[in-house]
């Protein structure tokens, strides 16, 4: 079955980088997607990487994925304190699609200054 | 703008008392998901849609009931609500790849 780990608590002082790590337990995942929650809001999509790839950077976010370990990490360059929320990580082993997304529990980012 | 919207986005209701939380999306997408959020257990998959009339059970189905007459919109339905299904709701519509939307969440409290 599926099940997605990462560690609840996360600090950062401000301008250093963020990585925040996951892992997940499904070989056949076809996709892996990071999205941030700010207080009182949904997800937001950040980002996702197709499970051929091995790393995707967009601006300031890297994502990296070892598939043989089944470690995905998202690092956040120059942290800012808008980058304060909960990251998810996700996957989808769906045939189909995108129809069915396996989150783990969420990190907690904090922001020092 | 693109989006996904529900409502209400909070709900206090008693115990047995039907309820429905409606969910539209504006994307023109094929898939919708209903989840829930609960603290320590991230976000659990209720029911999806692969597209109109096409419903299928998640993770967490049970007290819970979805319909899809139209593709924009994908209520989410409890029939006798508990208090055990307090928790924080989200509506996602997704494209066949590429990431899911959500919507800014239901807060329902059952007393």
């Amino acid at each position: 079955g599926e099940d997605v780990e990462q560690s609840l608590f996360l600090s950062v002082r401000e301008g250093d980088s963020s990585v925040i790590n996951c892992t997940y337990t499904d070989s056949s995942s076809t996709y892996l997607y990071w999205y941030k929650q700010e207080p009182g809001a949904g997800l937001q999509l950040l980002t996702y990487i197709f499970s051929n790839m091995d790393m995707k950077q967009d601006q300031r976010l890297t994502v990296l994925l070892n598939k043989k370990d089944k470690h995905l990490s998202l690092r956040i360059a120059d942290t800012q304190t808008g980058d304060s929320a909960i990251y998810f990580c996700a996957e989808s082993i769906s045939n189909f699609g995108n129809e069915k997304l396996t989150f783990g529990t969420g990190t907690r980012l904090t922001i020092i200054p | 703008e693109a989006q996904v919207t529900q409502n209400p986005r909070y709900l206090i209701t008693v115990t047995g008392k039907k309820l429905t939380v409606t969910c539209s999306q504006n994307m023109n997408h094929e898939y919708m998901s209903w989840y829930r959020q609960d603290p320590g257990l991230g976000l659990r998959q209720i029911y999806y849609s692969m597209n109109v009339e096409v419903t299928d059970k998640g993770d967490v189905p049970e007290g819970y009931k979805v319909s899809r007459k139209e593709k924009r919109n994908f209520p989410l339905i409890l029939e006798s609500p508990s208090p055990n299904q307090t928790s924080l709701y989200f509506c996602a519509s997704s494209p066949r790849t590429g990431g899911a939307f959500f919507g800014q969440g239901t807060r329902l409290t059952v007393v």
